[in-house]
């Protein structure tokens, strides 16, 4: 079965960086589009960012465009997400979500970020 | 930038129907998923392309769509359908991924 688990989550403070893993299976990850997306305590869900399956094309949201960076390595059934430039406003869940006509049909469990001082 | 609206808060008693609205300009040109989330839990999509339900999905839940807006129907609600439900899609050219702003369902 589909499984994404998201990892490397943690506190860092205001400015600082953190990179993101999402260790897919249970499908052929290199066929499919894959997505970030994230929750601010108490909030809604925020589309972050998506990548084309072959890495060739990045689409990011206003918020974190020129900050953050897609990637993937197909060779490792893994996304990732650098983070730079970090702020408070940042802090949320980050989940990894799988494509389905640029919607989504599978969620990993999420990672916390925190930016704090 | 593109919106999708939906309203904060529906309520309904125990076997009634509620009915779940998200509009956006860019629907009639691109599907909308919705997604469940529970607290503390991760989303799950519950209706998919429109009015496709994954399986493991109850068929209490269904979705239609109609000009700019789609609707989330949930005949028959129960106390476990209590949760967020999120509306999603993305602008006419495909690159650009929103939600709404979600709408809590509240079981009387």
């Amino acid at each position: 079965q589909v499984q994404l688990v998201e990892s490397g989550g943690g506190v860092v403070q205001p400015g600082g960086s953190l990179r993101l893993s999402c260790a897919a299976s249970g499908f052929r990850f290199s066929s499919y589009v894959m997505h970030w997306v994230r929750q601010a305590p108490g909030k809604g869900l925020e589309w972050v960012a998506f990548i084309r399956y072959d890495g060739s094309k990045t689409y990011y949201g206003d918020s974190v465009k020129g900050r953050f960076t897609i990637s993937r390595d197909n060779s490792k059934n893994t996304l990732y997400l650098q983070m730079n430039s970090l702020r408070v406003e940042d802090t949320a869940v980050y989940y990894c979500a799988k494509d389905l006509d640029t919607g989504f049909d599978y969620w990993g469990q999420g990672t916390l970020v925190t930016v704090s001082s | 930038s593109y919106e999708l609206t939906q309203p904060p808060s529906v309520s309904v008693s125990p076997g009634q129907t509620a009915r779940i609205t998200c509009s956006g300009d860019a629907l009639p040109k691109q599907y909308a998923y919705w997604h469940q989330q529970k607290p503390g839990q991760a989303p799950v999509v519950v209706i998919y392309k429109d009015s496709e339900r994954p399986s493991g999905i109850p068929e209490r839940f269904s979705g239609s769509s109609s000009g700019t807006t789609v609707t989330l129907t949930i005949s028959g609600v129960q106390a476990e359908d209590e949760a967020d439900y999120y509306c999603q899609s993305s602008d006419s050219s495909g690159s650009y991924v929103v939600f709404g702003g979600g709408t809590k369902l509240t079981v009387l």
